[in-house]
């Protein structure tokens, strides 16, 4: 079974620019987060996906960021414009339910994309 | 707000010593996690702990929890250096649905 997975694993832009990150999570996967680490500190929550709507959107930093998640199936995390400060890396993660069999929610996570904006 | 506090921060140990790394969390939970992240690759899943003195062992790991101390830990016993990697803790608080709050991870590095 295919894990999730991350695109571009690695972005370099310049401050003002646009980029947009993007994660397919594990089929089948209803929920969908998105955190983000930066500069080596803990790696924080930006928001969560149910499906195609977004149940808790309370850690995005400003309304540069957004994040969708068309039909349910791949997220996407758009930075627009880009500052200094959201240099970083990106991590989306999938779990397939609140509380499986034993009980609690195993999220899934990709490899994450390194932002650097320059 | 809460907070996720690990220590050490970085640890570089040799192989064959055994060391313990601490999570402590500011607000009441039931379900810690630990992870394991290899550079660039994801993290990794090590240990879901979900009860008052919990305890689970895989290889050279053992995680336990106390919910009254607020305190996770992970045990390495005669590390290895496979274990090289960077080690988080994670907290789901009571309140908070099911997003994760994690800590600032540990960066270890065992020596040959």
């Amino acid at each position: 079974e295919a894990g999730v997975t991350q695109f571009p694993s690695h972005s370099v832009i310049e401050k003002g620019q646009t980029v947009t990150l993007r994660c397919d999570p594990i089929s089948g996967h209803d929920n969908l987060y998105w955190y983000r680490r930066v500069m080596g500190k803990e790696i924080k929550f930006l928001l969560h996906f149910v499906k195609e709507s977004k149940q808790d959107e309370s850690g995005m930093p400003n309304n540069r960021f957004l994040a969708e998640r068309t039909g349910g199936t791949y997220s996407t995390l758009k930075v627009q414009p880009a500052e200094l400060e959201d240099s970083g890396v990106y991590f989306c993660a999938s779990s397939q339910e609140f509380f499986g069999p034993e009980g609690y929610n195993e999220q899934f996570f990709g490899p994450g994309t390194r932002l650097t904006v320059l | 707000e809460l907070k996720v506090e690990q220590n050490p921060l970085f640890l570089s140990m040799q192989e064959g010593k055994n060391y313990t790394i601490y999570c402590n969390y500011s607000t009441t939970s039931d379900r810690l996690y630990w992870y394991r992240q290899d550079p660039g690759k994801s993290l990794e899943s090590l240990f879901v702990l979900l009860s008052n003195g919990a305890v689970k062992q895989e290889g050279r790991l053992m995680a336990s929890l106390d919910t009254k101390a607020r305190l996770s830990t992970l045990h390495i016993t005669a590390a290895v250096h496979d274990l090289s990697a960077t080690y988080f803790c994670a907290v789901i608080p009571e309140t908070s649905g099911s997003r994760l709050t994690f800590g600032e991870g540990t960066q270890l590095t065992v020596n040959p």
